[in-house]
């Protein structure tokens, strides 16, 4: 069956410039998270949601960032005024229910020049 | 608030040897456990997980993990280590009671040498 995907695979961007990365979380799950991952380092908590409930946003680094997930499905990462900080892949997982194990997609590579 | 320690970053081990992978975690309420693997080049992979009832859980490619509430641990172990083990694991705890996230550890680095 089909796992998490994410795309792009892979980004560049120059700084000042808004990025919107895609993750579509394995159907019937209803639980999906956005993590970022330094180089070879762990795993960053950024935004979770969680069925119809309000997003838990307390790891969003800033208000440049935001997140939405649309009919409970897919889910978009926005990054805006990007920052050479913020280059990092981002993770992206979906559980089906908040005390399983999430599936991780392949990620999305961000690199701001 | 919950956290996770792995008080490695690194670990070597020789090939047929048993391998320990350090994790201790604090939470307020009931803690769900987990472990992940990321081979090079790869996603996330899960391991396995303790939710609740025997301490040892038995998860994929031959590791296993010992729940202890006394110690606030949750030790990754096998019992004859591969080269393939080679990889990053994490350790996450969520809090059962008053968590909605996951917490993850900062990784430890599984060398096995041949």
């Amino acid at each position: 069956g089909a796992g998490v995907s994410q795309s792009p695979s892979n980004k560049v961007t120059e700084k000042g410039k808004d990025v919107e990365l895609r993750c579509d979380p394995i159907s019937g799950h209803t639980a999906l998270y956005w993590y970022r991952q330094s180089l070879g380092q762990g795993l960053e908590f950024l935004i979770y949601f969680q069925g119809n409930s309000a997003p838990d946003k307390s790891g969003l680094p800033s208000d440049r960032f935001s997140a939405e997930r649309t009919g409970g499905s897919v889910s978009t990462l926005t990054i805006q005024r990007t920052q050479q900080e913020d280059s990092a892949v981002y993770l992206c997982a979906s559980s089906l229910g908040t005390i399983d194990e999430q599936f991780f997609g392949p990620g999305t590579r961000l690199t701001v020049l | 608030a919950q956290s996770v320690a792995q008080p490695e970053d690194q670990v070597n081990v020789a090939e047929g040897n048993p391998l320990t992978v350090k994790c201790t975690y604090s939470v307020s309420g009931n803690p769900y456990l987990f472990w992940y693997v990321q081979y090079p080049n790869r996603g996330l992979q899960f391991l396995l997980k303790y939710i609740t009832g025997d301490n040892l859980v038995k998860g994929s490619y031959g590791f296993e993990a010992e729940f202890n509430k006394s110690q606030t641990s949750f030790h990754l172990k096998k019992p004859s280590a591969l080269v393939s083990d080679s990889a990053l694991y994490f350790c996450a705890v969520r809090d059962g009671n008053y968590g909605q996230n996951f917490v993850f550890g900062p990784g430890t680095r599984l060398s096995v040498l041949p």
